[in-house]
């Protein structure tokens, strides 16, 4: 299973809007509506983001939004603010059972 | 509160083997899968493989379908990854990961740093 597609890096400045985008097949992201995000500091474990898609859990800001279309997800993040930096993943289910994670954009806020 | 607690930092020997703890509190530990990710230095997230505590059936990302093994004991609430034949590209921080449903993941435990080094 290879890894979800992201972009290396993103950036943005303060109140602006990003979106990061993740790429998989019609075996994981396409399949199912089973995706989430995640958004780590360094030398920090990864915090939920998003999940099934498009749901927020309880105390993640209305700022961050995330969608699907096909075999792609996305994460838009509005109203940039400096803690918003940091590495971003997405994760899929699979047609085999598994998971797969993408390869991580970093966001810097300019 | 919900907590996952994991072992502490192991230094092994390439060739050897590890096992990792994640001891789980704050709500039935049969209810949720319980995953474990690699990250290696200054890289990316990678899956590989989960446990259901309650009746113990495991999956494993291909890659590491060999060497790793995923086990549970529901007596102290915690699961174990064990990592056979150590090779330096297994040096990396592994954390377990747990929630609700398929993939949210809200609660993860601090992450263990194996460095496997001659």
């Amino acid at each position: 299973q290879s890894a979800l597609t992201q972009p290396a890096s993103v950036s943005g400045s303060p109140g602006q809007s990003i979106t990061i985008s993740c790429t998989g097949t019609g075996s994981d992201i396409g399949f199912y509506n089973y995706v989430s995000w995640f958004h780590q500091l360094p030398g920090r474990a990864p915090k939920l983001l998003i999940y099934d898609v498009s749901q927020r859990p309880s105390g993640v800001s209305n700022r961050f939004s995330a969608s699907k279309s096909g075999n792609t997800a996305s994460l838009t993040i509005s109203g940039l603010q400096g803690d918003d930096e940091g590495d971003y993943y997405c994760v899929s289910y699979t047609t085999s059972s598994t998971r797969v994670f993408g390869g991580g954009t970093k966001l810097t806020v300019l | 509160e919900v907590q996952l607690v994991q072992s502490g930092a192991e230094v092994q020997k390439p060739g050897a083997a590890v096992q990792i703890s994640c001891k789980v509190s704050g709500y039935t530990f049969t209810d949720y899968y319980i995953h474990w990710v690699q990250q290696a230095p200054g890289k990316g997230l990678e899956w590989m493989g989960l446990i259901d505590p309650e009746d113990g059936v495991t999956i494993y990302a291909e890659e590491f379908q060999v060497r790793v093994t995923i086990t549970a004991d529901t007596s102290v609430d915690t699961a174990y990854i064990h990592l056979s034949g150590l090779r330096s590209d297994d040096t990396a921080i592994y954390y377990c990961a747990t929630g609700p449903r398929f993939l949210q993941w809200n609660h993860w435990g601090q992450g263990t740093l194996v460095t496997v080094s001659s």
